[in-house]
This record gives C-alpha cells, sequence and structure tokens, in this order.
C-alpha cells in the first residue's frame, strides 16, 4: 500500500529556510486524483494545513503561509517537497506529508517529523 | 479567513455516548472529516465525506453535518477511544482545506 516518509535537517536557524521532502512508496505520485500535502502541528497544538500540490504542478496554499511557503513535486523521484523561508522559533512543529483523496480528506500520512528552529 | 471551531474538551464514562460538534459558516456544504490523534501518532481518519467510515473504522463511529454544525458520535465509547479529535473541511470554491481546533477526549 502507499506510504509516505519525510525526511530533512531536523534543526534549522532562525531566519533561514526549511527544506523538507515527502518521498511516495507503493504508488505513483502522478496517479491522478490526489493532492500531495504538507501539515504542521505545533508542540501541544493543532493541526495546521500549509498546502498541496498536484502532480502536474498545481499548488494551493494557507493564506496565512503562502508569503513564505513553496511546494514543489519531483514525478521522476516520485517525491514532493516544501520550503518555508524566513524561519522563527514558531514554525517549531512536527511536520507531516499527507495524501488529500478526491473525497477530500486525507487518507494516508507520514509518520512525521520534528523541525525545531533554534540558533 | 474561515474558521471552525470544536469545544476544546469533552468527557464521557466508557459505554455512554459522545458527541463534539464542529462548527463553521455553511460547513454542511463543505465536506466534513474527522481524524482521531493519540499521543506521539499520526493522524487517522475516523469521518470523511460527513457521514463514511473508512474500512477498520469501528462502526461506532459515526459522522453528520447539517447547516453550520458537523457532529462526531462516539457510541459505547471504548477507554481506547480517547484521543485529540479534529475536525476539517475542504472549501470548493478555494480549494483550501482548514482544520478545527481540536478537542480531546477523556473517557472516565
Amino acid at each position: 500500500q502507499v506510504q509516505l516518509q519525510e525526511s530533512g535537517p531536523g534543526l534549522v536557524k532562525p531566519s533561514q529556510t526549511l527544506s523538507l521532502t515527502c518521498t511516495v512508496s507503493g504508488g505513483s505520485i502522478s496517479s491522478g486524483a490526489y493532492y500531495w500535502s504538507w501539515i504542521r502541528q505545533r508542540p501541544g497544538k493543532g493541526l495546521e494545513w500549509i498546502g498541496y500540490i498536484y502532480y502536474s504542478g498545481s499548488t494551493y496554499y494557507n493564506p496565512s503561509l503562502k508569503s513564505r511557503s513553496t511546494i514543489s513535486v519531483d514525478t521522476s523521484k516520485n517525491q514532493f517537497s516544501l520550503k518555508l523561508s524566513s524561519v522563527t522559533a514558531a514554525d517549531t512543529a512536527v511536520y507531516y506529508c499527507a495524501r488529500f483523496a478526491s473525497n477530500w480528506y486525507f487518507d494516508i500520512w507520514g509518520r512525521g517529523t520534528l523541525v525545531t528552529v533554534s540558533s | 479567513s474561515y474558521e471552525l471551531t470544536q469545544p476544546p474538551s469533552v468527557s464521557v464514562s466508557p459505554g455512554h455516548t459522545a458527541s463534539i460538534t464542529c462548527s463553521g459558516d455553511a460547513l454542511g456544504d463543505k465536506y466534513a472529516s474527522w481524524y482521531q490523534q493519540k499521543p506521539g501518532r499520526s493522524p487517522v481518519v475516523v469521518i470523511y465525506q460527513q457521514s463514511k467510515r473508512p474500512s477498520g473504522i469501528p462502526e461506532r463511529f459515526s459522522g453528520s453535518n447539517s447547516g453550520n454544525t458537523a457532529t462526531l458520535t462516539i457510541t459505547g465509547t471504548q477507554a481506547i477511544d480517547e484521543a485529540d479529535y479534529y475536525c476539517q473541511a475542504w472549501d470548493s470554491s478555494t480549494l483550501h482545506v482548514e482544520f478545527g481546533g481540536g478537542t480531546k477526549l477523556t473517557v472516565l
């Protein structure tokens, strides 16, 4: 079955760019009918949708993070990525990648990766 | 921006029915889903498209959505149901996703 796995640095300095990659296994990212998503959860807080991308490259972002967020896809590697610029301590969170299904819900989630913003 | 409102906490006795609400403007038109999250784990969908239950989710989980309020109902609540629950909506006009703030369900 399809599995998602996040990867990237666990520590990022303030003002730098956070970069994460999600590798999709067990299925093709180009299969259509899905949007490939990033969601985060600050410590002790709720879920926050960052944005998602279709395999063709169409992207949609949370308006509150849009100015700092870039989501891209590499179909040859079956991966999609998140870049979040100008990070501060408030961006410290567990970052999840997830698949958004055609019935408008997240049906598969990665395990999440903790990113800490600190000098 | 669109907001979804959930009660921060709900308590229920084992074997009883728990109801968790999620409120938002015209939520009935926004394909609400519900997720269960246990400590240190990724969220798991328990209800999607207002009231559908994915395979593997117990029948005691049900959902409804009307007007401005979606409700997750757990009938015959068990200790293993203690978790955080999040509602999620999808806006077909903006293609944006929104999560509620989450509700901590305590079974005691």
